[in-house]
């Protein structure tokens, strides 16, 4: 399994302004990911950010608003911008290990 | 399109009894599928896997069934316990590609009475 941390663990932010989330593993692991959970609701992948190379994302989401950095094998980067209230959500990065993905424990953003 | 569904939102079990949580997929492609744990303010933590070529998986007090024509999965929990207490999702993987990409269920709100 992997250990994961997350920085910071919560935050409230203004309307247009930006917010870099960080996610440190414990180990070299080559996927991670980004998650958001908005409130009672489940978690939809976000993108997957690959060490090397530009981050994969899903349908809905793009790299204007969420951009990812993955520097090295250990540690990646997800930049929430330009906010508004609707990005006021849950945001979790995870590492895959073998064919389980472990997860970190999560930044709750509220946007005001 | 939900891919992969928890029809149940919450479920209250007394403690020491079983707890059932049920989980229904429309993708013949996913391969492989797993059962988190969340507490609130904490991330999912894993729980139990299975893969496709399997029926059954068992850990401890977690089992998990897949019956793969009705395109069900269902984690048992034997006891249950208070601190079993917490929402549970399942997940599904192996659309392909490079990744393994995991499409989440809505989640299940577990409460084992004491």
């Amino acid at each position: 399994s992997a250990v994961i941390s997350q920085k910071p663990s919560r935050d409230i932010c203004q309307r247009g302004t930006s917010l870099t989330i960080q996610c440190q593993v414990d180990s070299q692991v080559t996927m991670m990911f980004w998650y958001r959970q908005q409130p009672g609701q489940s978690l939809t992948l976000i993108a997957t950010a690959n060490q090397g190379s530009e981050a994969t994302y899903e349908s809905g989401f793009v790299i204007d608003k969420f951009p990812i950095s993955r520097p090295n094998l250990t540690f990646s980067t997800l930049t929430v911008s330009n906010m508004s209230p609707e990005d006021s959500s849950i945001y979790l990065c995870s590492a895959q290990s073998g064919r389980q993905q472990y997860f970190g424990p999560g930044t709750r953003l509220t946007v005001t | 399109d939900q891919q992969v569904k928890q029809n149940s939102p919450s479920l209250s079990v007394q403690e020491g009894r079983i707890s059932i949580l049920n989980c229904d997929y429309t993708n013949s492609m996913f391969d492989y599928f797993l059962w988190y744990k969340k507490y609130p303010a904490e991330g999912p933590t894993f729980l139990i896997s299975i893969s496709s070529i399997k029926d059954k998986n068992e850990d401890g007090r977690f089992t998990v069934f897949l019956n793969k024509s009705a395109k069900h999965l269902s984690l048992h929990i034997v006891p249950s316990q208070p601190g079993d207490s917490a929402v549970y999702f399942c997940a599904a993987s192996g659309l392909g590609g490079a990744t393994n990409k995991l499409i989440f269920g809505t989640g299940t709100l577990l409460a084992v009475q004491p």
